[in-house]
């Protein structure tokens, strides 16, 4: 079975520019989670989704950062502008009850 | 205070040892709790649920207190395999993790 799909799996980036982070979580769970995890702060959580309409954003950094669900097999998170801070891992998950299923995650540098 | 804290280690154990992490939390309105498994630049993985009367999986014991808002996790007859980040994660409503505990286990 697929797990959860994100791409890219690496980006490097230049300041200013825009980044879209694509993942396709597995087929039937109705939940989608965005994470970010940085050696200082560990593991955060940015938004979710539940059934795709967003239901908590509250860890969304900053505006540069949007997110969409536009159905149930795919999910973007958008940095525009990038910043150096932003770099980090992004990690996709999904659940269909209370285990999330994270993805292999997309390694950002921002230079 | 952070949410969900845990000793960062490294803890460095033999084979075969007995090796304990603990974690506390400071939501007492968290109803759920899990530990997950984080291998060098992969992925975390759910190792297991920790139930209030603690629970057991193989080699992998899970223990909660909520009177202290604690949860433990007990590895036995460590393996090279276990070498990993274990996370603590609370759920007051959504996932809360902690910054894991790095687990070396040397021959």
């Amino acid at each position: 079975d697929a797990g959860v799909i994100q791409s890219p799996r690496h980006e490097v980036t230049e300041m200013g520019q825009e980044v879209t982070l694509r993942c396709k979580p597995i087929s039937g769970h109705n939940s989608l989670f965005w994470y970010r995890q940085t050696m200082m702060r560990g593991l955060e959580l940015l938004i979710y989704f539940n059934n795709n309409v967003p239901i908590d954003d509250s860890g969304m950094p900053e505006d540069r950062f949007s997110a969409k669900m536009p159905n149930a097999s795919f999910s973007t998170l958008k940095i525009q502008p990038s910043e150096p801070r932003d770099s980090a891992v992004y990690f996709c998950a999904s659940s269909g009850g209370e285990t999330q299923y994270f993805g292999p995650g997309t390694r950002l540098l921002v230079l | 205070r952070k949410e969900v804290e845990q000793d960062p280690g490294p803890f460095n154990v033999p084979e075969g040892a007995t090796v304990a992490f603990n974690c506390t939390y400071s939501n007492s309105a968290s109803q759920s709790f899990f530990w997950y498994r984080q291998d060098c630049r992969k992925e975390p993985k759910l190792l297991m649920s920790v139930y209030s009367s603690g629970n057991e999986d193989g080699r992998f014991t899970a223990q909660l207190n909520r009177a202290s808002q604690y949860i433990s996790l007990l590895i036995r007859d460590s393996k090279l395999s276990d070498s990993a980040t274990y996370l603590c994660v609370v759920n007051p409503h959504k996932l809360i993790f902690g910054t894991g505990t790095r687990l070396q286990v040397f021959p």
